[in-house]
């Protein structure tokens, strides 16, 4: 099955500055690449998802890009705030079988003021 | 409003006591999942149903039950609770439109069996 890994588990910011998680996956069929965000005692939600068939989606300060041939995609945060401090989960699926997401095991971003 | 719901929220039990947890979600999503959340390991499946009647073992599933009689509920059951099943559980809802699977979580529930 679909293997999602996460790199770093942790990452620790200067309020401004840009913050950039990359997962790397291990199905060539996954094709389907969201990330969601937990924050402190809160449920995991989506803020920004990628199919395989676009290279680069941006959301105001957050974006993602997919490289298919390394098998890897990253979350980029620019002018990062206090409330980008989170847990953030990516996540890997195929839109044939059984859609199963594969979650990574997620990164603490801390925003220091 | 749309959402997903679980109860309860909370929960403290002992061991070999059989538990229920409800979810149910209002989207008429075909699809749910029950997913546990563990320091470090992040979200771990435990099992997913892709519609009534259909349920599928996930990554961790040793220990739980499903079942989806109705498209808008799938509880979890836990028939003899053990302390290694303490954890923080979500249900989730989701369906596939345009190529995206967006998946819904409930509020969660925070079970702890001593």
């Amino acid at each position: 099955g679909e293997n999602v890994e996460q790199h770093p588990s942790t990452l620790s910011v200067q309020e401004g500055d840009s913050a950039v998680i990359k997962c790397t996956y291990s199905d060539s069929a996954s094709n389907y690449f969201p990330w969601y965000k937990q924050e402190l005692g809160k449920r995991p939600q989506l803020i920004i998802d990628i199919r395989s068939n676009v290279g680069e989606k941006k959301d105001q300060r957050i974006a993602v890009t997919l490289n298919k041939t390394a098998k890897h995609f990253s979350l980029h945060i620019t002018e990062t705030q206090p409330e980008d401090s989170a847990v953030y989960f990516c996540a890997a699926s195929s839109a044939y079988g059984n859609n199963r997401l594969a979650f990574g095991k997620g990164n603490q971003v801390v925003v220091i003021p | 409003e749309a959402q997903v719901t679980q109860n309860p929220r909370y929960l403290i039990t002992v061991t070999g006591k059989k538990l229920t947890v409800t979810c149910s979600q209002n989207m008429n999503h075909e699809y749910m999942s029950w997913y546990r959340q563990d320091p470090g390991l992040g979200l771990r499946q435990i099992y997913y149903s892709m519609n009534v009647e259909v349920t599928d073992k996930g990554d961790v599933p040793e220990g739980y039950k499903v079942s989806r009689k109705e498209k808008r509920n799938f509880p979890l059951i836990l028939e003899s609770p053990s302390p290694n099943q303490t954890s923080l559980y979500f249900c989730a809802s989701s369906t596939w439109t345009s190529g995206r699977h967006e998946q819904y979580f409930g509020p969660g529930t925070r079970l702890t069996v001593t």
